[in-house]
């Protein structure tokens, strides 16, 4: 099993719709998980740290299932800015490193 | 104002040539990676420096060198360029917890290298 899986998509969605992304990891001693969002041709950046207790940020929540070892995004009435690459990013605690997921493409269509 | 920047943006090389990129962040962060996204857009660590001392060495051929002359900054050389090495190249920084949990790494723009 890769330490870190993602549905590579692509996601084509409609304006206005509501998506979700789902992400798996390996280790189950992670405690530190992120979405990152990567622009075509731009670097990655934070999106959302994922908490326990799931969390929430305008359109956009997080939420995550230890016991199933996964992390959800859930992006709300879906705008054109939205169309990008998702990445699901967990920590290993064994190597003092985070692993970056594949990535989840989406495009949000007029 | 930039946070995390890299020079050069671009570079468009030959095989076998020696090239350098350079990474700087004023962030005031005490951890510095550099990471390869290859054209799968797969990202992946090859370095990690913590107060200037290597942590994380991933299995990255040995023409790769990183260094690190203080906090704020983390070169990478590479010799020997090979067709495989063409990549974006991305720098980041964070503020080092403890290893058990994670802060936010902030990227920087990117060097898209080319080896022909």
């Amino acid at each position: 099993r890769k330490e870190v899986e993602q549905d590579p998509g692509p996601f084509n969605v409609p304006e206005g719709a509501t998506v979700a992304f789902n992400c798996t990891y390996s280790n189950s001693a992670s405690q530190s998980f992120f979405w990152y969002r990567q622009d075509c041709r731009k670097e990655p950046k934070l999106l959302m740290s994922v908490y326990s207790s799931g969390n929430e940020d305008g359109r956009f929540t997080a939420q995550l299932n230890r016991a199933s070892q996964y992390i959800s995004l859930l992006i709300r009435d879906s705008k054109l800015s939205d169309s990008a690459t998702y990445l699901c990013v967990v920590n290993m605690p064994s190597y003092d490193k985070v692993i970056f997921g594949p990535g989840t493409s989406l495009s949000v269509i007029p | 104002d930039t946070a995390v920047s890299q020079t050069p943006k671009y570079l468009v090389t030959q095989m076998g040539n020696d090239k350098s990129i350079k990474c700087e962040q004023n962030l005031g962060h005490d951890t510095m990676y550099w990471y390869k996204q290859d054209s799968k857009k797969f990202l992946k660590i090859m370095f990690s420096y913590n107060n200037k001392e290597l942590i994380i060495n991933e299995t990255v051929p040995n023409r790769f060198s990183p260094k690190s002359p203080d906090k704020a900054h983390l070169n990478l050389h590479i010799n020997s360029l090979e067709l495989g090495d063409s990549a974006v190249y991305f720098c980041a920084s964070s503020q080092w917890s403890g290893g058990s949990s994670y802060n936010e790494q902030f990227f920087g723009p990117g060097t898209r290298l080319t080896v022909l």
